[in-house]
């Protein structure tokens, strides 16, 4: 059964570096979106992507945060700047969205546990 | 603004006893709701969906959930829990917002299940 992968599984970073968490969703997908969860805490919507342009993004995706489809397989969150609370597990998930009548189920990635010292 | 609440944050059981999960929603409009599973060390994995049609649902793994329209409630259910049902369970609404869609997650329940 096809499968969102995701690189790498752990990352550490130093406060202030830019990080790149890579993804590759289902190949027949068309729909991309991020996640994160800081521990203890909610999974939290980021951004969601669809024809190469971000459909969605929520309070946390602040100019910091940026996402790029740099090929036909990878999808890419960026942290240009880290700080101490970007410390989380982020998830890449993916959908083939058929219709505005609903009926999609979103997939998800195993994760990226970014900690930042 | 939506949002989820599961009711118990912690659920401890033995083995062969009953589970329910509580979760419940806040949003006026159409909605998807979704059980995801993780399993320690493990993705978020779909156990069930709803969309439309019969409020009871069936998933994987003897996992079943009923959406109740009323109570604005998705509850998950299984009649007998086994060991390895040890996980963290996460009720899930997508709610359309723009026409595009995003998950919101509760805040997850984790299960212990004692031998």
């Amino acid at each position: 059964e096809p499968e969102v992968t995701q690189t790498p599984s752990h990352q550490v970073t130093q406060m202030g570096q830019e990080v790149i968490l890579r993804c590759v969703p289902i190949s027949n997908h068309l729909y991309f979106y991020w996640y994160r969860q800081i521990l203890g805490q909610k999974v939290e919507f980021l951004v969601s992507f669809y024809n190469n342009e971000i459909s969605e993004k929520s309070e946390i995706f602040d100019d910091q945060f940026s996402v790029e489809r740099p090929d036909g397989s990878n999808f890419t969150l960026k942290i240009r700047s880290t700080k101490l609370e970007d410390s989380a597990m982020y998830f890449c998930a993916s959908s083939y969205f058929l219709t505005s009548d609903t009926q999609e189920t979103q997939y998800f990635g195993p994760g990226t546990r970014l900690l930042v010292l | 603004a939506q949002s989820v609440s599961q009711h118990n944050h912690h659920v401890i059981l033995s083995e062969a006893a009953s589970l329910e999960l509580g979760c419940n929603y806040s949003y006026g409009g159409t909605v998807n709701l979704f059980w995801y599973v993780q399993y320690p060390g493990q993705h978020l994995q779909l156990l069930l969906k709803y969309f439309s049609g019969d409020p009871l649902v069936k998933g994987i793994k003897g996992f079943e959930a009923e959406f109740i329209k009323s109570k604005f409630s998705f509850n998950l259910r299984k009649p007998s829990v086994q060991w390895s049902d040890t996980a963290e369970y996460f009720c899930a609404v997508n709610a359309r917002s723009g026409g595009y869609n995003k998950l919101i997650f509760g805040a997850g329940t984790r299960l212990a299940v004692h031998p």
